[in-house]
Order: structure tokens, then sequence, then C-alpha cells
């Protein structure tokens, strides 16, 4: 049974940097073809991608947030972290990560609860 | 970002039909077959019930249904249920980024 479990902080100060962790179960990112993604979701909106990133380390980023996102794992915890620099309040957002569905494009079969974070000094 | 457009709610009885549609441009939706849908229920996170327009995701009932016309996909589920109450987003691959409908809040009456 696959399982994502994000943790974190919960408040971050502005400027500072955030990062997230998203604990893998149920499968690993040395299998090709596997991959893990993140989004955020601030309340009462649609969510939005951020990254993903493969089993081989490749990873891709929103375009409007690839200067200041980094994704990468460790395998050897089966753990995928996010880290996005210069927090802002409008980063405020229930961040989750997902298993992307090795099938396709742009789709994501299990998700993580989320990560409510809290951007404000 | 230009999100794509979805109407912000639709409703329908038990056991009726009700469609949601999620307009893009030639760069997203109707560029190509990645076109997924999401449900999400209050608190929780986003549940595949569609992807590559009219698959669906083992465990996913028949009455959710997908399909595209040009730059348009649309989400049909049928026989509704109290349990399909929720919010709906569609989602497209569009080149290097993924982008999200605004969202339909379905009301089952």
């Amino acid at each position: 049974q696959i399982t994502l479990k994000e943790s974190g902080p919960t408040l971050v100060r502005p400027t500072q940097t955030l990062t997230l962790t998203c604990t893998l179960s149920g499968f690993s990112l040395t299998t090709p073809g596997e991959g893990v993604g993140w989004f955020r979701q601030p309340p009462g909106k649609a969510p939005e991608w951020l990254a993903l990133i493969y089993w081989d380390d490749d990873a891709r980023y929103s375009p409007f947030l690839k200067t200041r996102l980094m994704v990468t794992k460790d395998t050897s915890k089966n753990q995928v972290t996010l880290t996005l620099t210069n927090m802002d309040p409008m980063d405020a957002a229930m961040y989750y990560c997902a298993h992307r569905l090795m099938t396709t494009v742009n789709a994501y079969d299990y998700w993580g609860q989320g990560a409510l974070v809290t951007v404000a000094s | 970002q230009s999100a794509l457009t979805q109407p912000p709610s639709a409703s329908g009885s038990p056991g009726q039909s009700v469609t949601i549609s999620c307009t893009g441009s030639s760069s997203d939706v109707g560029g190509h077959i990645y076109v997924s849908w999401y449900q999400q229920h209050p608190g929780k996170a986003p549940k595949l019930i569609i992807y590559e327009v009219n698959k669906r995701p083992s465990g996913v009932p028949d009455r959710f249904s997908g399909s595209k016309s040009g730059n348009t996909a649309s989400l049909t589920v049928s026989g509704l249920r109290p349990e399909d109450e929720a919010d709906y987003y569609c989602t497209s691959n569009a080149g290097s980024n993924n982008v999200f409908g605004t969202g339909t809040k379905v009301t089952v009456l």
C-alpha cells in the first residue's frame, strides 16, 4: 500500500527558507519510472503544481518558482525534500507530496495528508 | 500563470448527471491527451478520478467519465450520490508546466 506523509514547520518567517520532507512507503524512488510531485493549495483556492522528481534524479520545476525551488531525494531514508527559499506571505498554503502515476504524464494517484504552512513575522 | 477556466458551481439532484467544463488553449488542454481531473472533499487531499482525458484509475466508479473537444475538457458525473458533493479540479500539462483549473463546487441537492 502506497502512502506519503509530509512533515515540516507550520510557521515560517518572511525571507526564510521552507524545508518540507515527504516520507514514502509502499514504493521506492530507486525503481525506474517512479516519481514524486509537490503541490500547494492556498485556503479556498485551486492546487498549484510545484515540482516533480524522478527516480533518476531528473527534476522538473514550475517555471514561476524554479529560481526558488529545489527538490531532492534520499533513497536510503525513502524521503523527498522540498526547499523553497525567500518565503513570502503569498507562499502560505497546504503543501502536498504525491506519487506519480507511472504510465502517464501529470497524474498523481496517491497523496499525502498535507502540511499547512503559515508565513508570518 | 493562466489557469484553466471552470464554472464556479454546478448542482444536481441524486440520480441526475452533472457535467463540468474545463477550458484552456491549444497550448494545454487542446494540445494533447494529458488532462486529469481531481475530486476534493473539504479538509482532504485531492483524489485522482480521471487521467488522459477519459481513463479511470482503479477503484473509481464508472459514474465518472471524461471527454474533450478542442480546447475544452469535460467531466460528467452520472447517477449523482450525496458523496459526490465536493470540489472538482481539472489539470493539464502545458509544456514545462502543469496548470490547474479554477475549480467547480458540485452540490447534490
